[in-house]
């Protein structure tokens, strides 16, 4: 009974391809986001979605692309993978409205281009 | 824009003692939220404690506890009787209220209970 889900957990890829993270919560949250931890630790903010509309976009590459086919689901498709892109990327979700605003995060996604 | 600072790189404590972590923000907003998170080797993102702007009293949760200082624009962790497990990255975050809500985070301090 996984609350945010994310898969795969780790993807080693080679400079160039195109990969996708996918991304599923249960909590019946309306609030989705895309996070990315470089390799300092970092994080940052990549995207948001509220009811499959996109809310945020921080400034991310073109070869970046979430897809939001529902509410509970927020997919992240990278195209032309360069190195620079190794990271980890966090999903969470939220509640837009009412007391319960925390984000819930998933369990990651170490991505390694090489 | 909204900024996040944790001044301190790593911090060490002896197990059962208390330590706490600083963090500090800058924001012209009157009302946010404020987030500590754990992230242990595990990587997983673990909400502490939170707290909402416009309450006055400080959280708490269990061991941990934070002094939120609103006019100072400072939001420091307090981690009483500390354990192994609490060996981790910390992070202090910020949140705006609204639909463009998303959370800045500090860079982060890493936490070394010893035994």
């Amino acid at each position: 009974d996984t609350a945010v889900s994310q898969t795969p957990k780790y993807l080693v890829t080679q400079m160039g391809n195109d990969k996708s993270i996918k991304c599923e919560q249960n909590l019946g949250h309306d609030t989705m986001y895309w996070y990315k931890q470089d390799s300092k630790k970092f994080l940052k903010i990549m995207f948001s979605y509220n009811n499959k509309e996109l809310i945020i976009n921080e400034t991310v590459p073109n070869r970046f692309s979430p897809k939001s086919p529902d509410k509970a689901h927020l997919n992240l498709h990278i195209n032309s993978l360069e190195l620079g892109d190794s990271a980890v990327y966090f999903c969470a979700s939220s509640q837009s409205s009412g007391s319960s605003y925390e984000q819930y995060f998933g369990p990651g996604t170490r991505l390694t281009v090489t | 824009a909204q900024t996040v600072t944790q001044s301190q790189p790593e911090m060490s404590v002896q197990e059962a003692e208390t330590v706490t972590l600083s963090c500090t923000y800058d924001t012209s907003e009157s009302n946010y939220y404020l987030f500590w998170y754990k992230q242990p080797p595990s990587r997983q993102m673990i909400l502490v404690i939170r707290q909402e702007a416009y309450k006055q009293q400080n959280a708490t949760e269990n061991r941990f506890s934070v002094n939120f200082q609103k006019a100072a624009k400072s939001f420091s962790l307090k981690i009483s009787d500390s354990q192994l497990g609490d060996t981790a990255m910390y992070f202090c975050a910020f949140m705006s209220t609204g639909a463009n809500s998303k959370l800045t985070f500090g860079k982060g301090i890493t936490l070394s209970v010893r035994p």
